[in-house]
């Protein structure tokens, strides 16, 4: 399938700081964008998603902004709080729009 | 609701032997799908499926087998185990393909021994 690369593989920050989670995508006709947290041993939860029509979208501390031109995006999370240490993963629709590509995650590390 | 369960959580099969993994979801979803999520790596898609009666491959279908009788449900079938499908398995479903968000089921947790 298309690749969907993301980087850093980890990240730790300081309680309060901001992180920030890049991705990539190759195929030109994805449309969708989402974002996952998943938690030890648990099951990925939908945190935030934008679709091509839009730039940038916010929901209180995350907010995502999309680069269709560049193939880009990028998650931010202001004022990091320990619970949100997670392994975050982006999604790029497929060409088909039926299922999604994911990038391999980012472990984050939100330290008192 | 429910919405989507997975069964069993966890399970340890013997080199050969098969088993499948239930998924059923109550949201009346039309699309369902069976990833596959090995350490350090993201979510692979391996079967999904638009609506009961229609399956299609995802990017590493090998070794695994689909069936979408209801709307509701979506096994997963493995027929001869191998070591490689050793993994945890996630099924998800969405209301449409088209833009949609997934949601996913608390997983299986496979080895093969």
């Amino acid at each position: 399938g298309e690749n969907v690369e993301q980087h850093p593989s980890t990240l730790s920050v300081q309680e309060g700081d901001s992180a920030v989670i890049k991705c990539t995508y190759s195929d030109s006709a994805s449309n969708y964008f989402p974002w996952y947290k998943q938690e030890l041993g648990k099951r990925p939860q939908l945190i935030i998603d934008i679709r091509s029509n839009v730039g940038e979208k916010k929901d209180q501390r995350i907010a995502v902004t999309l680069n269709k031109t560049a193939k880009h995006f990028s998650l931010h999370i202001t004022e990091t709080q320990p619970e949100d240490s997670a392994v975050y993963f982006c999604a790029a629709s497929m060409g088909s729009g039926y299922a999604l590509n994911f990038g391999k995650g980012t472990s984050l590390l939100v330290t008192p | 609701n429910a919405g989507v369960t997975q069964t069993p959580k966890f399970r340890i099969l013997k080199i050969g032997q098969s088993m499948t993994l239930q998924c059923t979801q109550d949201m009346n979803h039309n699309y369902m799908y069976w990833y596959r999520q090995d350490p350090g790596m993201g979510l692979k898609l391996i079967y999904y499926s638009v609506g009961a009666g229609i399956t299609d491959k995802g990017e590493v279908p090998n070794g695994y087998n689909v069936s979408r009788s209801t709307t509701e449900d979506f096994p997963l079938r493995l027929e001869l185990a191998a070591p490689s499908q050793t993994s945890v398995y996630f099924c998800a479903s969405s209301l449409t393909g088209d833009n949609q968000p997934q949601h996913f089921g608390d997983g299986t947790r496979l080895s093969i021994l």
